[in-house]
């Protein structure tokens, strides 16, 4: 089975400072995880993935992800926020074709809602 | 290059009345899912596909079928609305790799 945390419901930082959005994971295989971001009545957008290659990954508009497996953790960054910024954020998990029971299957986490003050 | 399309984006059923929502992809991707969005639960599963011919079950699969009969489209149907299925529905797809998910714009249902 696999499931993902992620560990804050809501986020508020000010413009210009870091952000931190915790994800933590289970899965029984070797997993490939990702975040997006969805803007207000916006569809979903891919920020970045890990897929078993580098554990520092790098994505779109300044975001970038470490996977630690000792931890079980996908935690996404920013070190400086921006209005535009403002969106919701989902971390997803999937084992692909490897996983038993969970093969195939594409998992959301709950979201986090990021807020970005002036 | 469409990617992912879903129809309709927008509908209003009554209670009781059978409603299909027809994803297309064309990614040639094997994996396909339907999603539904909820006010903070994020995304939930309902049902997925890992190839053309083959359905599984998701987080919340009660009240809904699906059918993948061509590798490109997913159905999903509803056979009996209820209020509760009122929601915004997303589809997605994803290649074997798994190197990313690409979802529709979303179909907003609402259920009177």
């Amino acid at each position: 089975a696999q499931s993902v945390t992620q560990l804050d419901s809501h986020v508020s930082v000010s413009e210009g400072t870091p952000v931190l959005l915790r994800c933590n994971y289970s899965s029984s295989y070797s997993p490939s995880l990702f975040w997006y971001v969805q803007h207000p009545n916006k569809g979903l957008q891919l920020l970045l993935k890990y897929t078993s290659a580098a554990t520092l990954v790098k994505g779109i508009n300044g975001f970038e992800a470490e996977f630690k497996k000792s931890e079980t953790s996908f935690h996404l960054t920013k070190p400086s926020a921006h209005m535009s910024d403002a969106a919701e954020y989902f971390c997803v998990v999937t084992v692909g074709g490897a996983g038993g029971t969970s093969y195939g299957k594409l998992t959301f986490g709950q979201g986090t809602i990021l807020t970005v003050h002036p | 290059n469409a990617g992912v399309t879903q129809t309709p984006k927008f509908r209003v059923l009554k209670t009781g009345q059978s409603m299909t929502l027809l994803c297309a992809q064309d990614m040639n991707h094997e994996y396909m899912y339907w999603y539904r969005q909820d006010p903070g639960m994020g995304l939930r599963l309902i049902h997925y596909s890992v190839g053309e011919g083959t359905t599984a079950k998701g987080e919340v699969p009660d009240g809904y079928n699906v059918s993948r009969l061509k590798k490109q489209n997913f159905l999903l149907g509803l056979e009996s609305a209820a209020p509760s299925q009122t929601s915004v529905y997303f589809c997605a797809s994803a290649g074997g790799d798994f190197t990313e998910a690409f979802f529709g714009q979303g179909t907003r249902l609402t259920v009177v």
